[in-house]
């Protein structure tokens, strides 16, 4: 596969469950993204990793839990999540962050929390 | 703290006509990026333009070109010759120069290209 992937493409869950997001790069890039897209709301940068070091969190619950085993791989773990948190969870990429490059986006995980 | 506004939720145009699409932002950063993000129903984001906040020539790509004005902190978006597969939310994003590649989005605006 090329590009920027990610699974599921959707996702069901109730308030209780726990579950994950994978988002997977193919691009030799050291930068990975979670991003929040919800209705009528700009898309909501979630959490940075830059050579798999978390670089940024910006002021998110902690019932999302990001993790980045390495540089091509990053994970979304969500559990007892709220319905206000259904969203499209876009994953993206980049050369490393802080060199001002084009990021990369993958389709989403569509997510709707019952 | 930067802030991205579309002010057009919905556009349309006719197929081979031109649309321009709105964006201001507000910064007191001198240096930075503008970008064109191209959403398609229920397809990948791609980037559409790039504009360097130092560059004054305005940046085009193919049928898409941009208006920026950076005194007015003004960064439109122009289509030429619209194709039904221009059909797409486009969001418009600002990047700080050399702070993490972090992108701060507009609410974007719904384009539909009619035939």
């Amino acid at each position: 596969e090329t590009g920027v992937t990610q699974t599921p493409r959707h996702l069901v869950m109730g308030m209780t469950n726990k579950k994950s997001l994978k988002c997977e790069q193919h691009l030799g890039h050291n930068a990975m993204y979670w991003y929040k897209q919800s209705a009528k709301k700009p898309l909501e940068l979630m959490f940075v990793y830059n050579f798999k070091e978390q670089t940024e969190n910006n002021s998110v619950p902690s019932r999302f839990s990001p993790e980045c085993p390495n540089s091509s791989h990053l994970f979304l773990h969500l559990h007892t999540l709220q319905p206000e948190d259904s969203a499209l969870y876009l994953c993206a990429s980049s050369l490393a962050a802080g060199t001002n490059n084009e990021q990369f986006f993958g389709p989403g995980t569509r997510l709707t929390v019952l | 703290a930067q802030t991205v506004t579309q002010s057009q939720p919905e556009m349309s145009v006719q197929e081979a006509e031109t649309v321009t699409l709105s964006c201001t932002y507000d910064t007191s950063e001198s240096n930075y990026y503008l970008f064109w993000y191209k959403q398609p129903p229920s397809r990948q984001m791609i980037l559409v333009i790039r504009q360097e906040a130092y560059k004054q020539q305005n940046a085009t790509e193919n049928r898409f070109s941009v208006n920026f004005q950076k005194a007015a902190k003004s960064f439109s978006l122009k289509i030429s010759d619209s194709q039904l597969g221009d059909t797409a939310m486009y969001f418009c994003a600002f990047m700080k120069r050399d702070a993490g590649n972090m992108l701060t989005f507009g609410g974007g605006t719904r384009l539909m290209v009619k035939p």
